[in-house]
């Protein structure tokens, strides 16, 4: 079946610090992939995506690049700020539509 | 925009009460998704709509959960003789398709906190 594995958190890093959440997936064919984030006492938003192999997500500063050879989408960014510490989540586009979510990866960011 | 809303944002209720939660997705989306966010199971999906028909409700936990939508549009989520362990934050999302695609991002709305005493 479909499943996410995203590393076990927290991650605790310093202003500025380079970030990398590994996320790999075992799936059916290519999903689209996600990732996801929470921040303290908000909903869920989209962060980036990618749709094929080798597509490369990229937003605020973060990218992540759909690997098939790998069956991964590590999330990544080079120099992460306080305002990023959130939980991040991994996830995949079953066919039926559903998303399937890795466990969530908290990030504390310190001054 | 409006984006996904849910209501109540807070829910508490004593075991064995019914309870309605209600999602009001993005004007225009026909798919729609319930899932739920615990400490011990983290984000599961509970229940699919394409319109007003649910072609995959596999993640139902029990009979105790049902869900329909109207019109297209509003869903509600009810969870009949209410246990400690359905104690959770539920999770509307919606989207312009359900297919692969440019349509198929999925907007969350900010969430019902369940509470059962």
């Amino acid at each position: 079946g479909n499943s996410v594995t995203q590393m076990e958190g927290p991650v605790t890093l310093s202003e500025e610090a380079f970030l990398t959440i590994n996320c790999t997936y075992t799936a059916t064919g290519y999903p689209s992939l996600f990732w996801y984030v929470q921040y303290p006492g908000e909903g869920l938003q989209l962060l980036l995506k990618a749709t094929k192999a080798d597509d490369k997500g990229s937003n605020k500063g973060f990218e992540a690049t759909y690997r098939k050879e790998t069956t991964s989408f590590h999330l990544e960014k080079g120099s992460v700020q306080v305002s990023d510490s959130a939980v991040y989540f991994c996830a995949l586009r079953s066919n039926t539509g559903k998303l399937i979510f890795g466990q969530g990866t908290t990030l504390q960011v310190k001054p | 925009g409006a984006g996904v809303s849910q209501s109540p944002s807070n829910k508490v209720t004593e075991k064995g009460k019914d309870v309605e939660l209600r999602c009001d997705p993005i004007s225009g989306h026909t798919a729609l998704y319930w899932y739920r966010q615990s400490l011990g199971q983290g984000l599961e999906f509970l229940i699919y709509f394409q319109g007003n028909s649910a072609p995959d409700k596999s993640g139902l936990p029990s009979d105790r959960f049902s869900a329909e939508r109207t019109g297209g549009s509003v869903s509600t989520l009810t969870i009949q003789r209410t246990q400690q362990e359905d104690s959770a934050v539920y999770l509307c999302a919606s989207s312009f398709l359900s297919g692969g695609g440019r349509g198929d991002t999925q907007y969350f709305g900010p969430g019902t906190r369940l509470t059962v005493l």
